[in-house]
């Protein structure tokens, strides 16, 4: 089944304990991308990448870093967690995302407490 | 400042009827513009785009309208379906993509 897997699905974790959310797709897409959901905010892009080894900064990369190293795979990771962190987090890939559109993962909701 | 903006939280229509949610966004850059849809518990779902070189797009009951003298969208669900009842997301950017705040549309039966 073509989707995009993240993982863990529920997180809860303490201020300034590094951690790094997975997540990985089997439909051999160029294009990746990871959003926050926030209450009255919306969806807001973190960081994207046009391919291996190409990333780039969404509307608020700040506190987040992202490596693209395999097709397949572009984790997020967050050095030192704050409570301002604490989010709905979504994971998306795409052949080409102004025409097809992002599929995305399940999301992963973090709790930094 | 909010590039992309859904001004309408929330809207309530009939079964069959037809459903118009609007989209207002500043940057005149933007080269393309889309809609998701998303469910409680899931992510969103793609469902139409539109390149800034165009002015409508359809497929199937989805139709959307781009006019960008007024920097303004719309998306129009004929007719609408309970099943069609969900957030929907406005997005315009380019590989970098705003989204508007949603607007939470119910289709009562």
């Amino acid at each position: 089944e073509a989707q995009v897997t993240q993982n863990p699905r529920y997180l809860i974790t303490v201020t300034g304990k590094k951690l790094t959310v997975t997540c990985s797709q089997n439909m051999n897409h160029e294009y990746m991308s990871w959003y926050r959901q926030d209450p009255g905010l919306g969806l807001r892009q973190i960081y994207y990448s046009m391919n291996v080894e190409v990333t780039d900064k969404g509307d608020v990369p700040e506190g987040y870093k992202v490596s693209r190293k395999e097709k397949r795979n572009f984790p997020l990771i967050l050095e030192s967690p704050s409570p301002n962190q604490t989010s709905l987090y979504f994971c998306a890939s795409s052949p080409n995302p102004l025409n097809y559109g992002y599929t995305f993962g399940s999301g992963t909701r973090l709790t930094v407490v | 400042d909010q590039q992309v903006k859904q001004n309408s939280p929330s809207l309530s229509v009939q079964e069959g009827r037809i459903s118009i949610l609007n989209c207002d966004y500043t940057n005149s850059m933007f080269d393309y513009f889309l809609w998701y849809k998303k469910y409680p518990a899931e992510g969103p779902t793609f469902l139409i785009s539109i390149s800034s070189i165009k002015d409508k797009n359809e497929d199937g009951r989805f139709t959307v309208f781009l006019n960008k003298s007024a920097k303004h969208l719309s998306l129009h669900i004929v007719p609408s379906q309970p099943g069609d009842s969900a957030v929907y997301f406005c997005g315009a950017g380019s590989y970098q993509l705003t989204f508007g705040k949603g607007t939470k549309l119910s289709v009562i039966p």
